[in-house]
């Protein structure tokens, strides 16, 4: 089945710096790449995905990155905001499930 | 407000019970999918209905099982319920069959067992 690998597993940032978040999958097929942001206490909400057939993806303040040769993706956040703080998850769409990371804390500091 | 409403929020129970947790989806909806959250392993998907019929399984333990009622709701069941079942079990909802599309998460229910 699908291995989905994530890192860093917490990231520390300094408000208005970057933060780049890494995902790597095992299975070739995978063709959707969504990423999610869980508060504390609270639901996964989708902020940014990818299809296999595109190399980047822009909303605002955060991009998706695909190389599919690698097979590996990653999240871009620009100018960090206290409230970026969260818990952030990639995944990948295999045949017959989606395969979560084991996310990423990132926290922002004033 | 994702538009997937799950009940109850909280669930306490003991070591043997059995226990329902509901789910209804997304208006226009038609898939369904039960992820268990717990600290040591992330979201593990356990199982998918769509249109009221199984169309994928994950990592779900023979005593859990889950239905998706004509009215699109679904249900879990978890019964002879130990002490490591004790996690967040989320619904998802997205509109058609493939896992290649965005999924949108309710608010989950946290079962702790005593």
């Amino acid at each position: 089945g699908e291995n989905v690998e994530q890192h860093p597993s917490t990231l520390s940032v300094q408000e208005g710096d970057s933060a780049v978040i890494k995902c790597t999958y095992s299975d070739s097929a995978s063709n959707y790449f969504p990423w999610y942001k869980q508060e504390l206490g609270k639901r996964p909400q989708l902020i940014i995905d990818i299809r296999s057939n595109v190399g980047e993806k822009k909303d605002q303040r955060i991009a998706v990155t695909l190389n599919k040769t690698a097979k590996h993706f990653s999240l871009h956040i620009t100018e960090t905001q206290p409230e970026d703080s969260a818990v952030y998850f990639c995944a990948a769409s295999g045949s017959y499930q989606l395969t979560f990371g084991k996310g990423t804390k990132l926290s922002v500091i004033p | 407000d994702s538009g997937v409403t799950q009940t109850p929020k909280h669930l306490i129970t003991a070591t043997g019970q059995r226990v329902t947790l509901r789910c209804s989806p997304r208006s226009g909806d038609l898939s369904v999918y039960w992820y268990q959250q717990s600290l040591d392993q992330g979201l593990q998907f356990l199982i998918q209905y769509y249109n009221g019929e199984e169309r994928a399984k994950g990592n779900i333990l023979e005593r859990f099982s889950a239905q998706q009622f004509p009215d699109l709701h679904s249900e879990l069941n978890l019964s002879s319920l130990e002490l490591g079942d004790s996690a967040l079990y989320f619904c998802a909802s997205s509109v058609d069959e493939g896992f290649n599309q965005p999924q949108h998460f309710g608010d989950g229910t946290r079962l702790s067992i005593l």
